[in-house]
């Protein structure tokens, strides 16, 4: 059964990084055929999808974000990535690892991890 | 690219039925079959009930049924129970690669 789990800091500064991991069990994200993708969703709002990564090869960001965003995979080590910079009190929201299928679904979520961004 | 337009709410006794519709443009909904609906139970993360417009994951309930005309999605539940309580929300694949949600909708059992 393939697990996502996202950690990373609950608490950023205003105009600093936010970096996120989301570690997969339970499925290789080496020979998968999945799209790795982060979705957030700011208290008491709706989702917003960030971005999806195929491995290095096919890496896709929203337009609103692409200024910001990174997304990137470490096969070796099973874990995909978010990193967005000059965080804001906009970007407090959970964040939600996900996988992307070939069908443009999004079948297995991971908890989410709410990060506050301070002032 | 903006939001998937859904009504913020929606409401039916149990045992009816309801809609939600999900509108979007000719680059998302309009542009291919890749609609998806998700529900959300407070503090929990979504869960897939509908993809590729219609199809149901196994183990969701065929009271869950959905479809496309144009670009409208929209999302019927039949024989409403208490449990169906939450929000719900669509998203389309689009002709940028990207993913966009609608803004979700609550649904109240009354």
């Amino acid at each position: 059964q393939l697990q996502l789990q996202a950690t990373g800091p609950g608490l950023v500064k205003a105009s600093e990084t936010l970096s996120l991991t989301c570690t997969v069990s339970g499925a290789s994200i080496r020979g998968s055929s999945y799209f790795w993708a982060w979705i957030r969703q700011p208290p008491g709002k709706g989702l917003e999808w960030l971005g999806s990564a195929f491995y290095v090869k096919s890496i896709y960001y929203a337009p609103s974000l692409r200024s910001r965003v990174t997304i990137s995979v470490d096969s070796s080590m099973n874990q995909f990535s978010l990193t967005l910079t000059s965080v804001s009190a906009a970007d407090t929201a959970v964040y939600y690892c996900a996988t992307f299928d070939s069908k443009r679904l999004f079948d297995h979520w991971g908890r989410g991890t709410l990060v506050s961004v301070s002032s | 690219q903006s939001a998937l337009t859904q009504p913020a709410s929606v409401s039916g006794s149990p045992g009816q039925s309801i809609t939600i519709s999900c509108t979007g443009t000719s680059s998302d909904i309009g542009a291919y079959t890749f609609v998806s609906w998700y529900l959300q139970h407070p503090g929990r993360a979504p869960q897939l009930i509908i993809y590729e417009v219609s199809s149901r994951p196994s183990g969701v309930s065929s009271r869950f049924s959905a479809s496309k005309s144009g670009n409208t999605a929209s999302l019927t539940i039949s024989g409403l129970r208490a449990e169906d309580e939450c929000d719900y929300y669509c998203s389309s694949y689009t002709t940028s690669s990207t993913v966009v949600f609608g803004g979700g909708t609550r649904l109240t059992v009354l």
